[in-house]
């Protein structure tokens, strides 16, 4: 089965504090892709970023890191020195093996997401 | 470029009657999904296309939905017989091109059915 698990609902925090979202996932394929997806008040899903299966390395994007472990099946998001504008809700999803086009990617299985808010 | 558009953005309708939404992709992009979103939960994939051809549908989608994209650009997603438990955000989403596997949402319509 495939399935992402986030199992934090609801996380406040003050403004300037970091924060660490947590994603679990379970799947069978070797091959695969996750994504971290913020859904603001506004309603429309943006992307944040990809990570493949065989990259395990961490990234860092300005005030947004995310660390990618397979032993464990995780790949939690941090936010560094957060900021109102960060408020929204994150999905985590993942992306299994698509099997018509040798490895392209076709469906995005979320998690439930996870309401961040962040506090002035 | 563009984003990805949906229209309408908001359709309240009573129970029973039928209702279509269109989405358009980012110009080029030739993979297009439908997602529909309830209320505290993350999107739940419906279906999705390569150009013309619907490569795969989600046992959520019962016989009341069809879609369709028949030109390989826009979509069309119609629910037939709404019921209030059809009442979601539906999303819709594409990507750039085959073996890439990053999708774009569009901003989604949201169905109120009575």
């Amino acid at each position: 089965a495939q399935k992402v698990t986030q199992a934090q609902t609801e996380i406040s925090v003050v403004e300037k504090e970091d924060v660490t979202l947590d994603c679990v996932y379970e799947t069978r394929d070797t091959t695969y892709y996750l994504f971290w997806y913020k859904q603001p008040p506004s309603g429309e899903l943006v992307f944040l970023i990809r990570r493949n299966s065989f990259d395990e390395q961490n990234e860092i994007s300005g005030r947004y890191s995310w660390n990618f472990q397979k032993s464990t099946s995780s790949f939690n998001f941090t936010i560094t020195a957060s900021q109102v504008v960060d408020s929204a809700v994150y999905f985590c999803a993942l992306s299994p093996n698509d099997m018509n086009y040798g490895g392209a990617t076709n469906k995005l299985i979320f998690g439930t997401g996870t309401l961040l808010a962040i506090q002035p | 470029d563009t984003g990805v558009s949906q229209d309408p953005r908001h359709k309240i309708t009573k129970r029973g009657q039928n209702v279509t939404f269109r989405c358009d992709p980012i110009s080029e992009h030739n993979r297009l999904y439908w997602y529909r979103q309830t209320l505290g939960q993350g999107p739940e994939f419906l279906t999705y296309f390569q150009n013309e051809a619907q490569l795969e549908k989600s046992r959520l989608l019962s016989d009341r939905f069809s879609a369709e994209r028949p030109k390989g650009s826009f979509s069309t997603l119609e629910i037939q017989r709404t019921e209030q438990g059809d009442s979601a955000m539906y999303l819709c989403a594409s990507s750039p091109r085959r073996g890439t596997d990053t999708q774009y949402f569009g901003p989604g319509t949201r169905l109120t059915v009575l």
